[in-house]
């Protein structure tokens, strides 16, 4: 069945240095979209990127992603990360239509001075 | 733009008793509605997928008759978490979903049980 693999764990980073969190899949769809969601301390998470097109860098708040479909990613990277990005960071993929999110197991980043 | 209200945020019940959630999609109508719980240490566990005007879809390891779900309209589903016990414990969300492939998530419902 379709899955979602994660950098599993802590990453910890610098402050002002990069961070990339990976993330795998597999699907027997065509029809999917991938996104990544935020989640801070005690709040529910909220959706950080999206995107269905091959190729093609999302970008928001600084976060960026590029979904390849050759590799089976969707890897999320910061240039410089700053400490209100410590949080858990998710990577999902929807089947077309109203199916399923797939969530990997999360990845907590936590950003030290 | 479009919130997603969840009530109560945190709730406490004694084991074996019952407690409702409730899910309000505002400024957007919901296609449909996904209840998830977030246990401690773990990813996100989805329950069951609700569509309006559709059978609801539990997922294996949850059941209706454990957690019934009424889903009347494009904004608004409740979820009843019946005979709550110690493992019932987490965080539920409700993730209302729109045509373009959105999700978005409600703050969530804390259930403690005692």
């Amino acid at each position: 069945g379709d899955s979602v693999t994660q950098t599993e764990g802590l990453v910890t980073v610098t402050e002002g240095l990069p961070v990339m969190l990976n993330c795998t899949y597999q699907t027997a769809y065509s029809d999917v979209a991938f996104f990544w969601y935020v989640q801070y301390l005690n709040e529910a998470p909220k959706l950080l990127l999206r995107s269905s097109t091959d190729n093609k860098r999302t970008e928001h708040q600084g976060f960026h992603a590029t979904l390849h479909k050759s590799s089976s990613s969707f890897h999320l990277q910061k240039s410089s990360v700053q400490l209100s990005d410590s949080a858990l960071y998710y990577c999902a993929l929807r089947e077309g239509g109203y199916q399923n999110f797939y969530f990997g197991k999360g990845t907590s980043l936590t950003v030290i001075p | 733009g479009a919130l997603v209200y969840q009530y109560p945020r945190r709730t406490i019940c004694k084991s074996g008793t019952s407690m409702r959630m409730e899910c309000q999609a505002v400024g957007f109508q919901a296609t449909s509605v996904a209840w998830y719980r977030q246990s401690p240490q773990k990813t996100f566990e989805l329950i069951a997928l609700s569509t309006v005007n559709s059978a609801i879809k539990y997922e294996q390891n949850f059941t209706q008759e454990k957690f019934p779900i009424s889903h009347p309209n494009l904004s608004f589903s409740s979820m009843t978490v019946l005979n709550a016990y110690l493992e019932d414990r987490g965080l539920y969300l409700c993730g209302a979903r729109v045509l373009d492939y959105e999700q978005y998530f409600g703050p969530g419902t804390r259930l403690t049980v005692l």
